[in-house]
């Protein structure tokens, strides 16, 4: 069992580029969520979805677009890169809301120049 | 303003030690306060889940206690090992089910 997988595990993109951050889980999870981490602060939700279909606003959602086609897979886009949004990106999913306990992926680490 | 404050932001500490790690929130409405933990370059791995209703919860060598009424939570570690350094991070979910809020963790380091 896979659990979830994210891919890439990092990249370095120039300032500008539009990239795309893949997330697939096999647990037949109904949400997911996209969060991001940087040095010092907490995880930061950028986007969620409750069930296929259905996408959310996180904390912080400026700069990135989510779709949700189907159970397993919760792409995130980032369509003109910039520097800010390096950070470590962590894709995760729960059985239902928030209030379940959230499986994470392993991260992408992403650096815009 | 982070509504999730842990304490310390770091500790070193012996292998076999105890340890514990505090967690003050501000968040309402309260569903349920996680202790998650994070080994450097890997995802968060729930360690506890507490809902407003119970005070204690343990896990192997790991207890967290929540005093809602005070909005506070610690982790206990009992018996340390080297495999316990990581970072701790307490999360607390509102009742909307879909809003958490993530501290920014407590990076432990267990030496020999």
């Amino acid at each position: 069992i896979a659990g979830i997988t994210q891919a890439p595990t990092s990249q370095i993109l120039a300032a500008g580029r539009r990239m795309t951050l893949r997330c697939t889980q096999d647990m037949r999870h109904n949400a997911m969520y996209w969060y991001r981490q940087d040095l010092g602060l907490g995880l930061r939700l950028i986007h969620y979805s409750n069930t296929a279909g259905t996408t959310g606003k996180g904390e912080v959602p400026d700069g990135y677009s989510v779709s949700r086609a189907n159970t397993d897979d919760f792409p995130l886009t980032l369509a003109s890169a910039v520097p800010s949004q390096t950070s470590v990106y962590f894709c995760a999913s729960s059985e239902q809301g928030a209030g379940d306990t959230q499986y994470f992926g392993p991260g992408t680490r992403l650096t815009v120049l | 303003k982070n509504q999730v404050e842990q304490s310390p932001q770091s500790l070193i500490i012996l292998e076999g030690k105890n340890c514990t790690l505090q967690c003050n929130y501000t968040v309402s409405p309260f569903s349920n306060l996680r202790w998650y933990k994070q080994d450097t370059g890997r995802g968060p791995v729930s360690l506890t889940i507490m809902t407003f209703s119970e005070n204690t919860k343990s896990n192997g060598r790991y207890t967290a206690t929540l005093d809602a009424d005070t909005k506070q939570s610690s982790l206990h570690i009992t018996a340390s090992q080297l495999s316990d350094s990581a970072s701790y991070i307490c999360v607390v979910s509102l009742y909307n089910n879909n809003d958490m809020r993530f501290g920014a963790g407590t990076r432990l380091t267990v030496k020999p």
